[in-house]
């Protein structure tokens, strides 16, 4: 692994069901944020972690939930899915000590809620 | 409230030079991003600014003025790659990035 990865790339998902998208980083990053990208809105924050074993709402948790047992993973999951759910769902990670924080982001998740 | 604006899409023609401006209200500020998006990728970083003034990268500057809330990023020697979304981002107070909606970028030959 180089960097951080997402599973799965793409997922057409029924209305109601129950969905957890992966992320794993091998950097050893403390920070990890779970953003959804929807056309016009930018990037907007769902939920982060500062280090294992915490986690922070963002900006639209609502629906969803994450958690951090670990350093390098960090899964969203949706408990009932709904269609206003449908996005590109993007994982960062970022240095909390030293240097410029910047974020680094996995590929993405593309979900379609029907 | 927090905002940040920048312009939906701007059009520049390859060879030449293309200035994408952000400006910002924010709640507190640690530092402004830029970073660049090709469509169906992920965004990847291009500058970090958080003292007034321009940072240097190749063929890329940020610029960054704090009383003014303003920042903008210069491209030079615009290459068909460069066609993207160019993304802007404040840290706030709470060390969260505060996103803009982002410009897409046409060049044209």
């Amino acid at each position: 692994i180089a960097g951080i990865t997402q599973a799965p790339t793409s997922q057409i998902l029924a209305a109601g069901r129950r969905m957890t998208l992966r992320c794993t980083q091998d950097m050893r990053h403390n920070a990890m944020y779970w953003y959804r990208q929807d056309l016009g809105l930018g990037l907007r924050l769902i939920h982060y972690s500062n280090t294992a074993g915490t986690t922070g709402k963002g900006e639209v948790p609502d629906g969803y939930s994450v958690s951090r047992a670990n350093t390098d993973d960090f899964p969203l999951t949706l408990a009932s899915a709904v269609p206003s759910q449908t996005s590109v769902y993007f994982c960062a990670s970022s240095a909390t000590s030293g240097g410029v924080h910047e974020q680094f982001f996995g590929p993405g998740t593309r979900l379609t809620v029907l | 409230g927090q905002n940040i604006d920048q312009p939906t899409e701007m059009t520049a023609t390859e060879g030449a030079i293309v200035q994408i401006n952000c400006t910002y209200q924010t709640s507190g500020f640690n530092g402004l991003f830029w970073y660049q998006q090709h469509a169906g990728e992920a965004p990847t970083f291009l500058s970090y600014n958080v003292l007034d003034g321009l940072e240097e990268k190749g063929r890329f500057s940020s610029f960054l003025s704090r009383s003014k809330g303003y920042s903008y990023l210069l491209l030079k020697e615009l290459q068909m790659k460069d066609s993207a979304s160019y993304l802007c981002a404040v840290l706030g107070s709470n060390y969260q990035l505060i996103w803009g909606a982002g410009t897409k970028l046409i060049i044209k030959p």
